[in-house]
Formats: structure tokens, C-alpha cells, sequence
């Protein structure tokens, strides 16, 4: 079964230091995985995703994700955090031929001044 | 262009009374989809339509849940008889298409609902 790992519930880094938001998944076959944002009373917000080609993938605002298979993770990047990047954020992962996203609990990030 | 809509935003409710949630998908998307997110957590799937047609409504609560889409764009999500438990975010969202897999779901703003 497909399944989706968020292990922090909670991460806090200082504005101006990398962020790193861990994402571990389990599927048969090539996985599709994607970050959202959700802002405080807000709908989700497509970031990025990777479908194939290259492991690194930039998505909006200044985030981006490595995919790698060997470790079945797709951990969310950012070099220098502002605190505007404060929300809630959510990996989700499906596959070929495969309409529903499997989602994570998701991993509320603070970023403080 | 414009983005996925839903409506009310915001519906408080007694327990019993039933409620329609509306979502209007991005023009030209022949996938939408129906979440529900309880409080701080994550997305709960309940139904998806491909065209007007939903083939898989397994992820429907309970019988109290329903829904339809016309014209292949408005949908709209019923709940019968509201419990206190249904209350929670409900999104919606829509993709191009449904092929593939790894299309992008854009989302909406969500309706709160609220039971007494």
C-alpha cells in the first residue's frame, strides 16, 4: 500500500538559515510526489513536484526538493528561511495510472525572526 | 485566470439539517476532487469526478454524503443530517486531467463547516 511519512510534526528554524522539511514515502513503481503550502485559514498551495528526469526539482518561492530513490525520500529545501514561509506544509505522493494523492499528516514549519 | 471557488466559505449549521457545499473548478479541468481536513490535520479523500461521472465512492464517510457534478464543472458536495462530527474543512480542488497520475490537484479555499 502507498503510503506517506511526515516524521516531524513540528520544525522551527531561525529566519535566514535552511530549512530542511523530511518527506519518506512507500509505493510500488515510480512514484509522482508533490509539496503543497497551507497557509492559516487558507487552501493549499501547489509548490512543486517530480514526475521524472532530475532528481533536484525548484519549485515557487525559493523552495526545492531532492528526490532520491535509494532512501525513498523527497525532502522539501530552502536556503535561507523567511518568516513568511511560516504555514503548514504537506507531501503527497501517487502513482502511474493512479488519480489519488496519498497524503501526509503534515509538518507545521516556524520560521522566527 | 481564475482559480478554484467554493462556497460559502464559512456554514454553521444544526445538527440534523442537511448542507450543500458548491465548488466551481478552473475552466477547461475535467478532474475534480472532494477532501475533507479535520482540525491541524491532514487531507481526508472522499470522492473524485472525471467528467460528471464519480467511479469510485469509496471515500464518502457515510450514506449522509453525496455528490454530483453537471456539465462536466460545478459540483456540489451534500451532507444529510449533519453530525458534530462532520464538522471540518472541506476543499475542493481540480486537475486537467486524470492520465498519468502526476497531474497537478489546485485547490480551493475551502468551506468550514461548523455543526451544533
Amino acid at each position: 500500500a502507498q503510503s506517506v511519512a511526515q516524521p516531524e510534526d513540528q520544525v522551527n528554524v531561525a529566519e535566514g538559515n535552511p530549512l530542511t522539511v523530511k518527506c519518506t514515502y512507500s509505493v510500488s513503481g515510480n512514484p509522482y510526489l508533490f509539496w503543497y503550502v497551507q497557509y492559516p485559514n487558507r487552501g493549499l498551495q501547489f509548490l512543486l513536484k517530480y514526475i521524472t528526469g532530475d532528481n533536484l526539482v525548484k519549485g515557487s518561492y525559493g523552495f526545492e526538493a531532492e528526490f532520491n530513490k535509494s532512501q525513498t525520500s523527497f525532502h522539501l529545501k530552502k536556503p535561507s528561511a523567511l518568516v513568511s514561509d511560516s504555514a503548514l506544509y504537506f507531501c503527497a505522493v501517487s502513482q502511474y495510472s493512479n488519480y489519488q494523492l496519498i497524503w501526509g499528516a503534515g509538518t507545521k514549519l516556524i520560521i522566527k525572526p | 485566470g481564475a482559480g478554484v471557488s467554493q462556497s460559502p466559505s464559512n456554514k454553521v449549521t444544526e445538527k440534523g439539517k442537511d448542507v450543500e457545499l458548491r465548488c466551481d473548478p478552473i475552466s477547461g479541468h475535467t478532474a475534480l476532487y472532494w477532501y475533507r481536513q479535520s482540525l491541524g490535520q491532514g487531507l481526508e479523500f472522499l470522492i473524485y469526478f472525471q467528467g460528471n461521472s464519480a467511479p469510485d465512492k469509496s471515500g464518502l464517510p457515510s450514506d449522509r454524503f453525496s455528490a454530483e457534478r453537471t456539465g462536466g464543472s460545478v459540483s456540489t458536495l451534500t451532507i444529510q443530517r449533519t453530525q458534530q462530527e462532520d464538522s471540518a474543512v472541506y476543499l475542493c480542488a481540480s486537475s486537467f486531467t486524470l492520465a498519468g497520475g502526476g497531474e497537478t490537484q489546485y485547490f480551493g479555499p475551502g468551506t468550514r463547516l461548523l455543526v451544533l
